[in-house]
């Protein structure tokens, strides 16, 4: 069974401070994803990784960037959070080619206070 | 821009009625069009899939319609269930590509 693990389910940081999400896939997937989920917005695409130290910025990349050290770890970095970022996190893996097929972790709800 | 318009935003429906969520797109390079079904607490998770050869796909309760020249495609959950209370997203992606667009999700809740 496919399985992305997100490092925290709830986490509650202060406007400024830099915060990291980090995500791990145990399926030696190529591709990785982060998206925020915001209601009546859907899944939007903030970065995504090809391989390893590669990245593409998505759709809403400013204020975010992201690292990718090792193929199973795909970080997402805040580097001053604001509260315009409190939002559900989503960290998705898939091969390559995808195919449409995108394995998600179980999410990590950002509150910005 | 919103490549994939999803709607409606919110659906009611009784148990062991129809649910239907429609979706329209934009971009022709489209290949295929899965759905994704999330769960209070879950990440998403595909439920089902279409390329635009296909005008219809079965797997159980849920069916795809795709329709090529008016550039949208639905899901409907037939028998619908209290189990299927989920936040269904419609998503496209081009040919050989990576990334998936997604709509903006529909809350379904079944009516028991």
């Amino acid at each position: 069974d496919v399985k992305v693990t997100q490092s925290s389910r709830y986490l509650v940081k202060r406007t400024g401070e830099k915060v990291f999400l980090e995500c791990v896939q145990d399926m030696d997937h190529e591709n990785m994803f982060w998206y925020r989920q915001d209601p009546g917005l859907g899944l939007r695409l903030i970065y995504f990784s090809y391989d390893v130290k590669m990245k593409e910025k998505g759709d809403i990349p400013e204020g975010y960037s992201v690292s990718r050290e090792k193929k199973e770890r795909f970080s997402l970095i805040l580097e001053s959070a604001s509260t315009n970022q409190t939002s559900m996190y989503l960290c998705a893996s898939s091969p390559t080619p995808t195919g449409g097929l995108q394995y998600f972790g179980p999410g990590t709800r950002l509150t910005v206070l | 821009q919103q490549q994939v318009k999803q709607s409606p935003q919110s659906l009611i429906v009784q148990k062991g009625g129809i649910s239907i969520i429609n979706c329209a797109y934009e971009n022709t390079a489209f290949d295929y069009f899965p759905w994704y079904q999330q769960f209070p607490g879950k990440g998403p998770a595909l439920l089902i899939a279409i390329r635009p050869d296909v005008s219809e796909k079965k797997e159980g309760r849920f069916t795809i319609s795709f329709n090529k020249s008016a550039k949208q495609f639905s899901l409907h959950i037939m028998d619908s269930q209290p189990g299927d209370s989920a936040t269904y997203f419609c998503a496209a992606i081009l040919e050989y590509g990576n990334k998936l667009v997604f709509g903006a999700g529909t809350i379904l809740r079944v009516k028991s």
